[in-house]
């Protein structure tokens, strides 16, 4: 299995900042993804996370207000720009090992006053 | 689109006996898998277990089996011999199969307690 960090594990930004999390897996995998979960609900899956190239964004998700990036097989960092109290959330990212099962992060619950 | 519906928002089950979490899924594909994970308060998602729909046997991991019915696209998850350890949140999901990406779509969840 993929042991899968985050990092920030919590934070706490005002309204109009922007944050980024990273994400980091021990191990190479295929494909990697970002995922939104509002405080006991389920995930909603933000993009997927390409090595090299854009990410590919779900409906209802722009690049502008999530840009990603992924410079290596290991590594993945979402942003969260201009940020406002309705993106008060946790953010999860995930990924696809050989085994074909996806692991996941910790989470990073965000706060935005 | 695939759905998945877990019509149980949450569930009791006394230590030591048996529980079974429901799921059902939407899907027009014959290839395609189902998981349930386990989310406790700590966040952390874990997967339990995990079925490919082409396999006809259930899938079993320790106290954790599944009843997989794929006519009936119903997938539910018993736990024998409960826990305190595992009161959490499960989430059944389901993935199409390799070539269209490893997306998950997954249900409401289902809060399950544990009684001492």
């Amino acid at each position: 299995s993929a042991v899968i960090s985050q990092k920030p594990s919590r934070d706490i930004c005002q309204r109009g900042t922007s944050l980024t999390i990273q994400c980091q897996v021990d191990s190479q995998v295929t494909m990697m993804f970002w995922y939104r979960q509002q405080p006991g609900q389920s995930l909603t899956l933000i993009a997927t996370a390409n090595q090299g190239s854009e990410a590919t964004y779900e409906s209802g998700f722009v690049i502008d207000k999530f840009p990603i990036s992924r410079p290596n097989l290991t590594f993945s960092t979402l942003t969260v720009s201009n940020m406002s109290p309705e993106d008060s959330s946790i953010y999860l990212c995930s990924g696809t090992g050989i085994t074909d099962t996806q692991y996941f992060g910790p989470g990073t619950r965000l706060t935005v006053l | 689109a695939q759905t998945v519906t877990q019509s149980q928002p949450e569930m009791s089950v006394q230590e030591a006996e048996t529980v079974t979490l429901s799921c059902t899924y939407d899907t027009s594909e014959s290839d395609y898998y189902l998981f349930w994970y386990k989310q406790p308060p700590s966040r952390q998602m874990i997967l339990v277990i995990r079925q490919e729909a082409y396999k006809q046997q259930n899938a079993t991991e320790n106290r954790f089996s599944v009843n997989f019915q794929k006519a009936a696209k119903s997938f539910s998850l018993k736990i024998s011999d409960s826990q305190l350890g595992d009161a959490a949140m499960y989430f059944c999901a389901y993935r199409r199969s390799w070539e269209y990406g490893n997306k998950l779509v997954f249900g409401a969840g289902t809060i399950l307690r544990v009684k001492s």
